[in-house]
């Protein structure tokens, strides 16, 4: 199994630019998430979703916007790349969200540059 | 205070040594309890659940402790490879399904030195 899959790895753009990250998984979890992970902090929920169709708001949104058309894919759009949002990105998806389980799977992580 | 705290370390320790890491929580509410280890460079991986009897899994004994709202890692005989960070995740769960809030420390580094 692939698990969860991020593209791409590496990207560097301008102020200004809109950009998508791409998030699919292959394990038919429901939930998915998207996390951002600066140096020496650790990770911050940007936006989470518990089913096709469905998302919301974690601690840091502002300046992102995500769709779940399908439970494989929870696509990740930066509409004006600013510099604050340098960082590495995380998608990461659970079978499991209450009960005690709440594993996350994580992607290899994007790294963003906005410069 | 923050949600979830972590001695940023980094913890520079010699083959073989023991070495522990605490983690404080300040919602009393949580109740799921984790470690991750993170590799530099790469994604974090689950390590261990931490049960509230405390748990074993190798080398690797993870304990909680509710009253004063932190949990902790030992590591026994370190090895060069467990050379990471080790995260420390707490959640909140809404029962049912609901989100889990998920709450990550920033993390402590373990160097395991020849």
């Amino acid at each position: 199994n692939a698990g969860v899959t991020q593209t791409p790895k590496f990207r560097i753009l301008k102020i200004g630019q809109s950009m998508t990250l791409q998030c699919t998984q292959d394990m038919n979890h429901n939930y998915m998430y998207w996390y951002r992970q600066d140096p020496g902090m650790g990770l911050k929920l940007i936006y989470y979703s518990v089913g096709a169709g469905i998302t919301d708001k974690g601690e840091v949104p502002n300046g992102y916007n995500v769709s779940r058309s399908t439970t494989e894919d929870f696509p990740l759009r930066l509409e004006l790349a600013a510099p604050s949002q340098t960082s590495v990105y995380f998608c990461a998806s659970s079978y499991n969200p209450g009960g005690g389980a709440n594993v996350l799977t994580f992607g290899a992580g994007s790294r963003l540059t906005v410069l | 205070r923050k949600e979830v705290e972590q001695d940023p370390g980094p913890f520079n320790v010699p083959e073989g040594a023991t070495v522990a890491f605490n983690c404080t929580y300040s919602n009393s509410a949580s109740q799921s309890f984790f470690w991750y280890r993170q590799d530099c460079r790469k994604e974090p991986k689950l390590l261990m659940s931490v049960y509230s009897s405390g748990n074993e899994d190798g080398r690797f004994t993870a304990q909680l402790n509710r009253a004063s709202q932190y949990i902790s890692l030992l590591i026994r005989d370190s090895k060069l490879s467990d050379s990471a960070t080790y995260l420390c995740v707490v959640t909140v769960n809404a029962g049912g399904t609901s989100y889990g809030k998920l709450t990550f420390g920033q993390g402590t580094i373990l160097t395991v030195h020849p």
